[in-house]
């Protein structure tokens, strides 16, 4: 089975924080996504990467960047986290092109 | 831009029940579609993915179809079960190396 590790499932920060979300995955997939959750706008997608040191901006980069040194860590950074920011974010992998996004289970960040 | 809708957001049936959960797309030139459970506070579980070339694909008791034409896909769930409560979601991906775009999902309650 595939396993994708969001390491922080609950975190509460501060505004102006610079916070960090870790994700993880264990296949070996190419391709890597940070996507947020909100209630009535559904999945938005923030940034993407199609390999290591690759990254392409989604649809709602701006506030956020992304880090991916190895093939199996991708990491989100709000470099000074806003309240509009207070979100659940879903990092999700892919193998190839077109196949099928697998998610993990979600980190609820509060930004208080 | 492809829009994906999810109606109704909400549907409550009791056990035993067999149901149909609709998607609809606007632009029929489609490279899959994605069907997604999400259970509350966690991240999305894939269920099927049918590719254009595709009419139908099944796992247990769910069956998923695909009309390109009409932009259309439904999701069958056969003899629901109190346990199938959640959010179902389909997602749409354009190309073998576009983005989905997500529906914002259907609340499916089953009452026992």
């Amino acid at each position: 089975d595939v396993k994708v590790t969001q390491s922080s499932r609950y975190l509460v920060k501060r505004t102006g924080e610079k916070v960090f979300l870790e994700c993880v995955q264990d296949m070996d997939h190419e391709n890597m996504f940070w996507y947020r959750q909100d209630p009535g706008l559904g999945l938005r997608l923030i940034y993407f990467s199609y390999d290591v040191k690759m990254k392409e901006k989604g649809d709602i980069p701006e506030g956020y960047s992304v880090s991916r040194e190895k093939k199996e860590r991708f990491s989100l950074i709000l470099e000074s986290a806003s309240t509009n920011q207070t979100s659940m974010y879903l990092c999700a992998t892919q193998t190839g092109s077109g196949n099928t996004i697998y998610f993990g289970e979600g980190s609820w960040l509060t930004v208080v | 831009k492809q829009e994906v809708t999810q109606i109704p957001a909400a549907l409550s049936v009791p056990e035993g029940e067999n149901l149909v959960l609709n998607c609809s797309f606007t632009d029929s030139a489609i490279y899959n579609l994605q069907w997604f459970r999400q259970d509350p506070g966690k991240g999305l579980t894939s269920l099927l993915l049918i590719q254009s070339s595709q009419r139908e694909q099944t796992s247990g008791r769910l069956n998923a179809s695909l009309d390109k034409s009409s932009g259309r896909s439904t999701l069958y769930i056969a003899a629901s079960q109190p346990g199938d409560s959640a959010t179902y979601l389909c997602a749409v991906r354009a190309g073998a190396n576009s983005k989905l775009t997500f529906g914002k999902g259907i609340t499916l309650s089953v009452r026992p």
